[in-house]
């Protein structure tokens, strides 16, 4: 599982409401992403990271921020979370190559009511 | 831009038949493609991937996968279903920057 958990693992909030998601990995890798999740559309890309305090947007990035203060955490902040938000994310890792596999961890069930 | 485009939604197959996900890409430097899957309320897992060396791969679980640059396909192969390869299953591409898009997945149901 590349030492990999995601918390909470599920959670429901209200319209409006900040959440904050968070990833911890344990084998130094570099790189982490966040994805969501929808039927019919596989994974897409929210953000990524490529170092302590680097970090770029991805495919589907508006109404998310994230930070990474250390190597092994990375967050995801919905700052007013809306209904389309409601998903499951996953975070993800790898080590150095861009040929490299990306490692999954075990994804957070968000239900924004 | 990449893409990736699963040529079906759904898939299914009687235990013990083979399996055939199919899987076309779209990329403007030599790709790296993978599959994973996906079995219910869990993560993704890997079972195979492509970067640039033999055309034919082999991954877990039975399964391999083909590279075809002239068809720009990355099919999924397993010679004989089992029960417990029911899942979903996602083929990707990847860039030089490490890029990944996937497709939109293909759920495999394997009848007894």
């Amino acid at each position: 599982d590349a030492g990999i958990t995601q918390s909470p693992r599920h959670k429901v909030t209200e319209t409006g409401t900040p959440v904050t998601l968070r990833c911890h990995q344990t084998e130094n890798h570099r790189y982490m992403y966040w994805y969501r999740q929808d039927p019919g559309h596989g994974l897409r890309l929210i953000h990524y990271s490529y170092g302590v305090k680097d970090t770029d947007k991805g495919e589907v990035s508006d109404g998310y921020s994230v930070s990474r203060s250390k190597t092994e955490d990375f967050l995801l902040t919905l700052e007013s979370a809306t209904s389309s938000q409601t998903s499951v994310y996953f975070c993800a890792v790898r080590q150095g190559t861009s040929t490299d596999t990306q490692y999954f961890g075990p994804g957070t069930r968000l239900t924004v009511l | 831009a990449q893409s990736v485009t699963q040529l079906d939604s759904h898939v299914s197959v009687s235990e013990g038949t083979p399996v055939l996900l199919r899987c076309n890409y779209s990329s403007s430097y030599s790709p790296s493609l993978f599959w994973y899957v996906q079995h219910p309320n869990k993560g993704l897992q890997l079972l195979l991937k492509y970067t640039s060396a033999a055309t034919l791969v082999k991954g877990i679980n039975g399964f391999e996968a083909e590279f075809k640059k002239s068809e720009t396909s990355f099919h999924l192969t397993k010679p004989s279903a089992h029960m417990s390869d029911a899942a979903e299953y996602f083929c990707v591409v990847s860039d030089l920057n490490n890029d990944m898009r996937f497709g939109a997945g293909t759920r495999l149901t394997v009848k007894p």
